[in-house]
């Protein structure tokens, strides 16, 4: 079964500074890997998501994440955290076979504040 | 496109009420999800459908929910009798289904309250 565990529910960082965002999945298949972002009283968005290829991918609004298989993490990243990007951020893993195909697995969120 | 709509945006009721959230997805999307967001439990997903027809319905909380998808535009879920534990926000969310790389369009959200 697949499953996503994201370290920290809160995130804080200066203007400027790095955002680190921590997410561990688990999946007894290849998996495919989605970063979503909500800002306030909105619904998800997808920032990036990682299928194949390449295991660095790059999002919208300067995030990154890169797949790393043998550490079984999917970490997304910004070099200059702006004030915009303070909202909540959900890892993701999509469900293989079955009744869980196309079905996405989710973390319980890590709130990013960016602190001026 | 306009996006999946959901209707109604806000939702303030009583205990005992019954509550119908509406969903119109993307067109063209043959799939559709219904999650319910809470601080306690985060984002759950209560049941989904492949070309109209439910998929997993093992997250629906108890036979208070229900959800239909008549046609391939518009999806309800209704919980009836309500109850204040029920308040949450609820997501619908559409994609065109077939692998698991599809991303998932989400709507705007429902925003119930039960007193």
């Amino acid at each position: 079964a697949q499953s996503v565990t994201q370290l920290g529910s809160h995130v804080s960082v200066s203007e400027g500074a790095l955002v680190l965002l921590r997410c561990n999945y688990s999946s007894s298949v290849p998996p495919y890997l989605f970063w979503y972002v909500q800002y306030p009283n909105q619904g998800l968005q997808l920032l990036l998501k990682y299928t194949t290829g390449a295991t660095l991918v790059k999002g919208i609004n300067g995030f990154e994440a890169e797949f790393k298989k043998s550490e079984t993490s999917f970490h997304l990243t910004k070099p200059s955290a702006h004030m915009s990007d303070a909202a909540e951020y959900f890892c993701a893993v999509s469900g293989f076979r079955g009744s869980t195909l196309g079905r996405l697995y989710f973390g319980r969120g890590t709130q990013l504040t960016v602190w001026p | 496109d306009a996006g999946v709509i959901q209707s109604p945006r806000h939702e303030v009721t009583e205990m005992g009420q019954e509550v119908t959230l509406r969903c119109k997805p993307i067109s063209g999307h043959n799939s559709l999800f219904w999650y319910r967001q809470t601080m306690m439990r985060g984002l759950e997903l209560l049941i989904y459908f492949n070309n109209n027809v439910p998929i997993d319905d093992s997250g629906m909380p108890e036979d208070r929910f229900s959800a239909k998808m008549p046609n391939a535009s518009f999806s309800t879920l209704k919980i009836q009798p309500s109850e204040p534990r029920d308040s949450a926000v609820y997501f619908c969310a559409s994609t065109k289904g077939g692998t698991g790389a599809n991303v998932l369009t989400f709507g705007a959200g429902s925003r119930l309250t039960v007193l």
